[in-house]
């Protein structure tokens, strides 16, 4: 059964603490793309990664660290630079890294600030 | 600002009505899609319209692009209970790599 997950479904951040998101996909996918989403708000891309071992920042880039070391997971890291983490975060992934392929998108992973 | 941005930010009908919304955009495109995003789940591609494409048909679905007014339209016909959910367009410009640009949606209710 192909498709991307994201775990956990929920996560809770203490203040000045790091949190990794998992994103795993098995749809032989080269890119892969991390969005934020705000209530009544559209997607805001963080990061994206067209190629293993490669990645750029998205709009919303400062806070958040990503990595690429393997072509099925890409995940992302929200620091305790990152001020207002609280948001739907929402990983995608495509065939390739053109002009409007096509994303398949995960369940998605709820972030909340204790 | 957002490249793409759906009208209207809400729309309520009963079920069996069609249903349409709109998305205009700034910047000349590649292409532009729609997906459909349920309560707290993630979002799930409709269908993908090419700039030299005016309208694509999938199902229940209709999409229409005028690149001379930048703006697009989803139809959907016969909506559904089920249909209840939010819209995006998403747009890519063209030329070499980019980023697709979402738009911030357009809620969608279906009332039994």
């Amino acid at each position: 059964d192909g498709g991307i997950t994201q775990s956990p479904k929920y996560l809770f951040r203490k203040e000045g603490q790091n949190v990794t998101l998992s994103c795993e996909q098995n749809l032989n996918h080269d890119a892969m793309y991390w969005y934020r989403q705000d209530p009544g708000q559209g997607l805001r891309l963080i990061y994206y990664s067209q190629i293993v071992n490669d990645f750029q920042k998205g709009d919303i880039a400062e806070g958040y660290s990503v990595s690429r070391e393997k072509k099925e997971s890409f995940p992302l890291t929200v620091t305790s630079a990152q001020k207002n983490p609280t948001a739907f975060y929402l990983c995608a992934s495509s065939i390739v890294g053109r002009a409007g392929e096509t994303q398949y998108f995960g369940p998605g992973t709820r972030l909340l600030v204790l | 600002s957002q490249q793409g941005e759906e009208d209207p930010q809400a729309l309520s009908i009963q079920e069996g009505e069609n249903a349409t919304m709109n998305c205009s955009y700034k910047t000349s495109i590649n292409n532009l899609q729609w997906y459909r995003q349920n309560s707290g789940r993630g979002l799930v591609h409709l269908i993908l319209i090419r700039s030299n494409e005016r309208e694509k048909h999938s199902g229940r679905l209709r999409v229409t692009l005028d690149t001379s007014k930048k703006s697009s339209s989803l139809l959907i016909t016969a909506s559904r209970a089920a249909d209840t959910a939010s819209y995006f367009c998403a747009t890519a410009l063209r030329g070499g790599y980019q980023k697709v640009t979402f738009g911030t949606g357009t809620k969608l209710q279906v009332i039994p």
